[in-house]
């Protein structure tokens, strides 16, 4: 079963403090994902990484950075707090394809981490 | 850039109501159509999935959806919907020269009143 596993459920951080969400996924993926999910807007994708040290811009980059140091790790940096970046963070992970049980495309998803900004 | 539409942005029904969500997508080439769900206080998990073949496809929890190409449509059904239904749906998209990132829709809040 793949599991992917975020570090916090909750976090309440202050406007411009610098803020790390990680996420770890245990299934060797590829390729991993960090979405923000806002009420009427879906989910939205921040940044996504295909290897190791590898990152691309998702729709909403802006304010984020991300850090892809180990392949199981893939962390999302706020590197200053603001209150519009209030929100619920998903970290989702997917293969290429070709492992048993497994199809391309599918990504599978953390927890979730409730961020709020005051 | 392609883009994800769910009409029903909140659908509340009775027990054993049949359910119909919505979802068109805008891209007119290959797709990989998705429909995830998210259940009050857990993470996303994949219902159903479709690649290729019968267009007709059928998940988890007596879910189906039907893809039909020619009106850019993956709308999910269930015949019967049960208090236990009661999340929140998503839709999305994999078009196949975007390498394995999904675009989603905004997501229809389903309530089932027991």
């Amino acid at each position: 079963d793949v599991k992917v596993t975020q570090s916090s459920r909750y976090l309440v951080k202050r406007t411009g403090e610098k803020v790390f969400l990680e996420c770890v996924q245990d299934m060797d993926h590829e390729n991993m994902f960090w979405y923000r999910q806002d009420p009427g807007l879906g989910l939205r994708l921040i940044y996504f990484s295909y290897d190791v040290k590898m990152k691309e811009k998702g729709d909403i980059p802006e304010g984020y950075s991300v850090s892809r140091e180990k392949k199981e790790r893939f962390s999302l940096i706020l590197e200053s707090a603001s209150t519009n970046q209030t929100s619920m963070y998903l970290c989702a992970s997917s293969s290429y394809g070709g492992e048993p049980g497994q199809s391309p495309y599918e990504q599978y998803f953390g927890p979730g981490t409730r961020l709020t900004v005051t | 850039a392609q883009s994800v539409s769910q009409h029903n942005h909140h659908v509340i029904l009775s027990e054993a109501a049949s359910l119909e969500l919505g979802c068109n997508y805008s891209y007119g080439g290959t797709v990989n159509l998705f429909w995830y769900v998210q259940y009050p206080g857990q993470h996303l998990q994949l219902l159903l999935k479709y690649f290729s073949g019968d267009p007709l496809v059928k998940g988890i929890k007596g879910f189906e959806a039907e893809f039909i190409k020619s009106k850019f449509s993956f709308n999910l059904r269930k015949p019967s919907v049960q208090w236990s239904d009661t999340a929140e749906y998503f839709c999305a998209v994999n078009v196949n020269n975007a390498g394995n990132m999904l675009t989603f829709g905004g997501g229809t809040r389903l309530m089932v009143k027991p």
